[in-house]
């Protein structure tokens, strides 16, 4: 998948304890997202990256903290698991260059992370 | 506030007919899209891109179409295959600034055979 790996990739964990997904990219890519996918809602951004420590607020991000310490990875922090963060959670990788062509200034996207929480 | 909508949840096709996928956007900012496709328990994959300087991008049988006074896009598929039964998303973005990308909820199509 273009050198993006999300960790873990299935997890069940209990309302209240933290949650920490990973997002790694071989691609030397600028700018990194979380996403999470819900039925009825489609993807829906959380936070997002445009650099080391830079980082910002996407469309869903009470609860979600994020961190971004190394140009590679990406990390989304859930501090204390509720049971409406029971989602699937995509990690997508974007190269910006130059003005938009057919083709170009796409996302890529993992393979997910399924996170339960009873 | 839903930015962007695709407001058919689903739509079956025949194998060899057209498939028209559609998309509406409220911000007049967005100046680039998207469409991705997607399998279950699979990432989503980039399908096709327009730049609002178009109006039309194709790449084989895959055409989007952009209507940028109704803020309105939609996808072609001709004809449809049962391959492309799947979950299609379309975006926006803003080319300037920090991209940020808005999804739609998605349509789930499906072609018979």
């Amino acid at each position: 998948d273009a050198g993006i790996t999300q960790s873990p990739r299935h997890k069940v964990t209990e309302t209240g304890t933290p949650v920490t997904l990973r997002c790694h990219q071989t691609e030397n890519h600028r700018y990194m997202y979380w996403y999470r996918q819900d039925p009825g809602h489609g993807l829906r951004l959380i936070h997002y990256s445009y650099g080391v420590k830079d980082t910002d607020k996407g469309e869903v991000s009470d609860g979600y903290s994020v961190s971004r310490s190394k140009t590679e990875d990406f990390l989304l922090t859930l501090e204390s698991a509720t049971s409406s963060q029971t989602s699937v959670y995509f990690c997508a990788i974007s190269d910006q260059r130059g003005p938009p062509h057919p083709g170009a200034n796409v996302l890529t996207f993992g393979a997910g992370s399924r996170l339960t929480v009873l | 506030d839903q930015q962007v909508k695709q407001n058919s949840p689903s739509l079956s096709v025949q194998e060899g007919r057209i498939s028209i996928l559609n998309c509406d956007y409220t911000n007049s900012m967005f100046d680039y899209f998207l469409w991705y496709k997607k399998y279950p328990a699979e990432g989503p994959t980039f399908l096709i891109s327009i730049s609002s300087i178009k109006d039309k991008n194709e790449d084989g049988r895959f055409t989007v179409f952009l209507n940028k006074s109704a803020k309105h896009l939609s996808l072609h598929i001709v004809p449809s295959q049962p391959g492309d039964s799947a979950v299609y998303f379309c975006a926006a973005s803003r080319t300037s600034g920090t991209y940020k990308y808005i999804f739609g909820t998605g349509t789930r199509l499906k072609v018979l055979a």
